[in-house]
């Protein structure tokens, strides 16, 4: 199972870029990288999801180098609804019952 | 499109109890899921399905069952419920027929065990 180590929490500014980094040492082949959002009293939320290089959707972009041990969820411009559980996932949904979310990142926004 | 719902959003049990949770998605996904999710933590995986007729274990099953009768419901059921089962349950669902598809999940039923 590809474990994964984020910090436990980030504080940042509104107007700021953020930066989360999650290390994946053990990293399978097959693996995806999957980044998800969870505001309180709500489910995750899909944000962006890579397998090398970077990835860039209207929300976020994702930077993976080369030896895919670990990736940056980059969120540029954040503002104060930016603050939230973000999780970072290593996985093949094929293999449904090996998904694992960990403690997640908690990152709070100030004005 | 009402996309995972989860019903009920709240409920308090006594111990000993029994409960089912519903959980019904209209995006005609293959794969469904369980999870709790404890304060401060992470979520867990209670059980799974990867089709209609079909369950299977996840991280936590113990005291859980789930039955998967029709594709758009996913049913997870406590027989008899303890205080350490005081959580707030998740369901998602993804289309299986591709690698890595993103789950989407329901808003979570918050579940008290007295």
């Amino acid at each position: 199972l590809a474990k994964t180590t984020q910090p436990i929490s980030m504080d940042s500014y509104e107007g700021q870029e953020v930066n989360i980094t999650c290390s994946h040492n053990n990293i399978a082949t097959n693996d995806y990288i999957t980044w998800y959002q969870q505001f309180p009293s709500q489910g995750p939320r899909f944000i962006i999801q890579g397998y090398k290089t970077k990835v860039t959707n209207e929300v976020a972009s994702l930077f993976i180098p080369a030896d895919r041990k670990s990736s940056t969820l980059s969120l540029p411009r954040v503002s104060l609804s930016d603050t939230a559980v973000y999780y970072c996932l290593v996985g093949g949904y094929s293999s449904a019952s090996k998904i694992i979310f960990g403690s997640g990142t908690r990152l709070s926004i100030r004005p | 499109n009402a996309g995972v719902t989860q019903t009920p959003k709240f409920r308090v049990l006594k111990t000993g109890q029994s409960m089912t949770l519903l959980c019904a998605q209209d995006m005609n996904h293959e794969y469904m899921y369980w999870y709790r999710q404890d304060p401060g933590m992470g979520l867990r995986l209670i059980h799974y399905s990867v089709g209609e007729g079909t369950t299977a274990k996840g991280e936590v099953p113990d005291g859980y069952n789930v039955s998967r009768l029709k594709k758009q419901n996913f049913l997870l059921g406590l027989e008899s419920a303890a205080p350490s089962q005081t959580s707030v349950y998740f369901c998602a669902s993804n289309d299986g027929q591709g690698q890595n598809q993103p789950q989407h999940f329901g808003d979570g039923t918050r579940l008290s065990i007295l």
